[in-house]
């Protein structure tokens, strides 16, 4: 059972939007930062949005991040096949002092 | 350009222990913390604990301590993770990351398969 809840799959048409939503408590997304990564088959996690809503060089806009309360949001406008892929969204618990994931979302396009 | 090379797959038999290593390049290492996150197959993301390689302070997730010992050598700009005791249920992709700001990962290694079975 993860710390951060995220729903297990969601699905859209290529060049719709889609969104992942990660909901935890004030001891962790409340309180800190959030993040978000994605994991294609097969390769390591990538980092996608860091600090709630910031992208790191080379991130299309596409992919956009925020955060209200303990819950947080990852969008994705102009879906492409190439997004298929295993999403997880990641803080800072206070509680735990520890590094906390969601248990990841699947992304099917 | 900052890389993160891990050690190749390993085979344990129960009991047995491990010790991955993930060797750094492109910044200097000692500026910035090294993460462990394992991925059982088949499942999510699972943080194990961070080293800071600046004082070598660590803290590991409750799970894993008395398990695991995270380490590094500054001379070569390598992170090791060692787990003791395996288990089957250790039978994963282990990850190593750079950890930086509030935190998050900026970069990872390519994983390293640790297969636990008798």
């Amino acid at each position: 059972q993860s710390v951060l809840t995220q729903p297990p799959s969601v699905s859209a048409a290529p060049g719709q939007k889609v969104t992942i939503s990660c909901s935890g408590s004030s001891a962790n997304i409340g309180n800190n930062y959030v993040s978000w990564y994605q994991q294609l088959p097969g390769t390591a996690p990538k980092l996608l949005i860091y600090d709630n809503n910031k992208r790191p060089s080379g991130i299309p806009d596409r992919f956009s991040g925020s955060k209200s309360g303990t819950s947080a949001t990852l969008a994705i406008t102009g879906l492409q096949t190439g997004d298929e892929a295993d999403y997880y969204c990641g803080t800072w618990d206070n509680s735990l002092t520890a590094d906390v994931f969601g248990g990841g979302t699947k992304l099917t396009v | 350009q900052v890389h993160l090379v891990q050690s190749g797959p390993e085979v344990k038999k129960p009991g047995a222990s491990v010790k991955v290593s993930c060797k750094a390049s492109g910044y200097t290492f000692t500026s910035y913390g090294i993460n462990w996150v394992r991925q059982a197959p088949g499942q999510g993301l699972e943080w194990m604990g961070w080293i800071n390689p600046y004082n070598g302070h660590t803290n590991y997730a409750q799970k894993f301590q008395g398990r695991v010992t995270m380490t590094t050598d500054t001379s070569t700009s390598t992170a090791y993770m060692e787990l003791r005791s395996l288990r089957s249920d250790d039978t994963a992709v282990y990850y190593c990351a750079r950890r930086i700001g509030e935190p998050y990962f900026d970069y990872w290694g390519q994983g390293t398969l640790v297969t636990v079975s008798s």
